[in-house]
């Protein structure tokens, strides 16, 4: 099955820096990459997600990048605030059901 | 419109002792989903279902039952709990033209 590996596990930034997060998948049959942000408590909400025939999809301050050839793409929170601070998963799928997810970035930004 | 709902939000059981968690959309969703958080593994699903009466195993169905009779519900039942399925655990759907999957606020269960 699709193997899905994201780092860092924690990044702590000064508010108003950028925020990096990487993952990297397996199966190159994977065509869907979503991008989930978990609040304590809350289940995982999509924040922004890309699929294999596109290169970089941007919303607002959220940019998300993929390269199929190396199988990685990045998360990119630009002037990043106190509310950005949670946990992010990437996942990655090819049909759109079985959905295979990285072990999470615990973000906090730092007022 | 409440969307995806999950209940219980919190459970604790026994082991051996048969567990059911509920899950309730709003949206019609075709598609409904199980996914269990840990640490160190982030989610995995457990099992999906793609319409009524039509379900499919994930990446760890073992000990797990499920059944779906109506679209808008999908309940998940352990029936001999074990300490190793204490777990938070989320329910998610998505509807047949899209891959975006919403997700409940979790259901976080103890095994004791």
């Amino acid at each position: 099955g699709e193997n899905v590996e994201q780092h860092p596990s924690t990044l702590s930034v000064q508010e108003g820096d950028s925020a990096v997060i990487k993952c990297t998948y397996s199966d190159s049959a994977s065509n869907y990459f979503p991008w989930y942000k978990q609040e304590l408590g809350k289940g995982p909400q999509l924040i922004i997600d890309i699929r294999s025939n596109v290169g970089e999809k941007k919303d607002q301050r959220i940019a998300v990048t993929l390269n199929k050839t190396a199988k990685h793409f990045s998360l990119h929170i630009t002037e990043t605030q106190p509310e950005d601070s949670a946990v992010y998963f990437c996942a990655a799928s090819k049909t759109g059901n079985q959905f295979y997810f990285g072990t999470g970035t615990s973000l906090t930004v730092i007022p | 419109d409440a969307g995806i709902t999950q209940s219980p939000r919190y459970k604790i059981t026994e082991t051996g002792r048969q567990v059911t968690l509920m899950c309730h959309q709003t949206w019609s969703h075709s598609y409904m989903f199980w996914y269990r958080q840990d640490l160190g593994h982030g989610l995995r699903l457990i099992y999906y279902s793609a319409a009524a009466d039509i379900t499919d195993k994930g990446e760890v169905p073992d000990g797990y039952v499920v059944s779906r009779s109506k679209t808008e519900n999908f309940p998940l039942t352990l029936e001999s709990a074990t300490r190793s399925q204490t777990s938070v655990y989320f329910c998610a759907s998505r509807n047949g033209f899209q891959e975006t999957q919403y997700f409940g606020p979790g259901t976080r269960l103890l095994v004791l």
